[in-house]
This record gives C-alpha cells, sequence and structure tokens, in this order.
C-alpha cells in the first residue's frame, strides 16, 4: 500500500495569513493525488483533485502543487471558515490511502 | 441537486451483523463508481471498499475482507454495505462517496455518513 505522509499535523495561524500543508508518498503517484477539507461533526468536502485543480464551486484562495511524491495544499487569507482539518489522499491505486490529517487551529 | 444520504447505522453487539444503505440523487447513479470510506472517533479517513459502475468490480480493504461485502442496486439508486462478524474496531462513521467523471477520479460527493457503534 501507498503510505501517505502529512506535515505538519497541527498549525496555528491567524486570519488573514497564508498556511502550507505538505504531503509525501511513499512512491510515485503522478498527480492523483486530492485534498480534502473537514469540518468537526461533518462530512468531508471535497477540495482539489490531479494535485492541482480545483473542485467545482472551491474557491481559488485554495490551490494545489506537485508531482510525484511531493505535494503541498495552500491556502491564502485565511478565513475563519477555513479553521478545519484537511487531508491529502492518492487515489494512483487502490487502496486508496489517506494522509492523518492537519489541524489548522486560529492562533 | 447532487444528494448522497447513509443510513442503517447504530449499535451492535460484537460478531453482529449491520447493513448500511447510500442513497444517491441528483445523477445518475449508474453510471458512477462507489467507494465507502470510515472513520474511526478521533481518528483520520480509512478507505473500505470500492465497487465499479456495473458492480463487476469490487475491492476491500484488507481490515474488512471476509467480513464485509459492498453491492449496488442501479435500479434503486442505492449503495449498500453488508457488515459481517463485526469488531470493537470497525467502529466509525461511515461514508458513501462517489467517483467522479473525467479527470476527477477520486472521491469528489460525498455522504453525511452514518455511525457504526460496535460495543457489548
Amino acid at each position: 500500500d501507498i503510505q501517505m505522509t502529512q506535515s505538519p499535523s497541527s498549525l496555528s495561524a491567524s486570519v488573514g495569513d497564508r498556511v502550507t500543508i505538505t504531503c509525501r508518498a511513499s512512491q510515485g503517484i503522478s498527480n492523483y493525488l486530492a485534498w480534502f477539507q473537514q469540518k468537526p461533526g461533518k462530512a468531508p468536502k471535497s477540495l482539489i483533485y490531479a494535485a492541482s485543480s480545483l473542485q467545482s464551486g472551491v474557491p481559488s484562495k485554495f490551490s494545489g502543487s506537485g508531482s510525484g511524491t511531493d505535494f503541498t495544499l495552500t491556502i491564502s487569507n485565511l478565513q475563519p471558515e477555513d479553521f478545519a482539518t484537511y487531508y491529502c489522499q492518492q487515489y494512483n491505486s487502490y487502496p486508496w490511502t489517506f494522509g492523518q490529517g492537519t489541524k489548522v487551529e486560529i492562533k | 441537486e447532487v444528494q448522497l444520504v447513509e443510513s442503517g447505522g447504530g449499535l451492535v453487539q460484537p460478531g453482529g451483523s449491520l447493513r448500511l444503505s447510500c442513497a444517491a440523487s441528483g445523477f445518475t447513479f449508474s453510471s458512477y463508481e462507489m467507494n465507502w470510506v470510515r472513520q474511526a472517533p478521533g481518528k483520520g479517513l480509512e478507505w473500505v471498499s470500492y465497487i465499479s459502475s456495473s458492480g463487476s468490480t469490487i475491492y476491500y480493504a484488507d481490515s474488512v475482507k471476509g467480513r464485509f461485502t459492498i453491492s449496488r442496486d442501479n435500479a434503486k439508486n442505492s449503495l449498500y454495505l453488508q457488515m459481517n462478524s463485526l469488531r470493537a474496531e470497525d467502529t466509525a462513521v461511515y461514508y458513501c462517496a462517489r467517483v467522479g467523471h473525467y479527470d476527477i477520479l477520486t472521491a469528489d460527493v460525498w455522504g453525511q455518513g452514518t455511525t457504526v457503534t460496535v460495543s457489548s
């Protein structure tokens, strides 16, 4: 199975900040990488697919990059509604595997 | 509106069985591959099972292989997960997730989840 490792596990940021989360795959996955946002008690929400493509309706403050084994999610101009847990996921092959999550908290 | 609604969760004793359902609406269900993903309390997301649009191809996580069965009824726009020989470690919120079309080959729509608790 492909292992996905996110860093950091958590971070504190202020409204208006720009934050970056990294995700590393244990083997090359081309650009088959997605990002999800999850708020407490809610279902995950799809943000990005193919490493850098925004899902429909997702604001451009979210951006993704990377290919192969190293990927990043950047959130610009953090707003209160952006404080959540973010997961990366590889879909290069089954079993799908997810990173352990990065909790973005208010400083 | 595209929507997935899970049901069937509840409290069950270890060794027991439960059948989860996922009702799809707002899209042509028969054209989409589907997955089940779960999340144990306070933990991350774990993929459980996949089924192709026709039902002819199925995959399972090693942790549930031989105990869980995924199926679908395209005439009823429904996805199912039959869970047998349940263990405490199967306690989780279970989500159904649609696999997108074209270049969106991963989950693009999620249900709200249904909670399964395995405890005596």
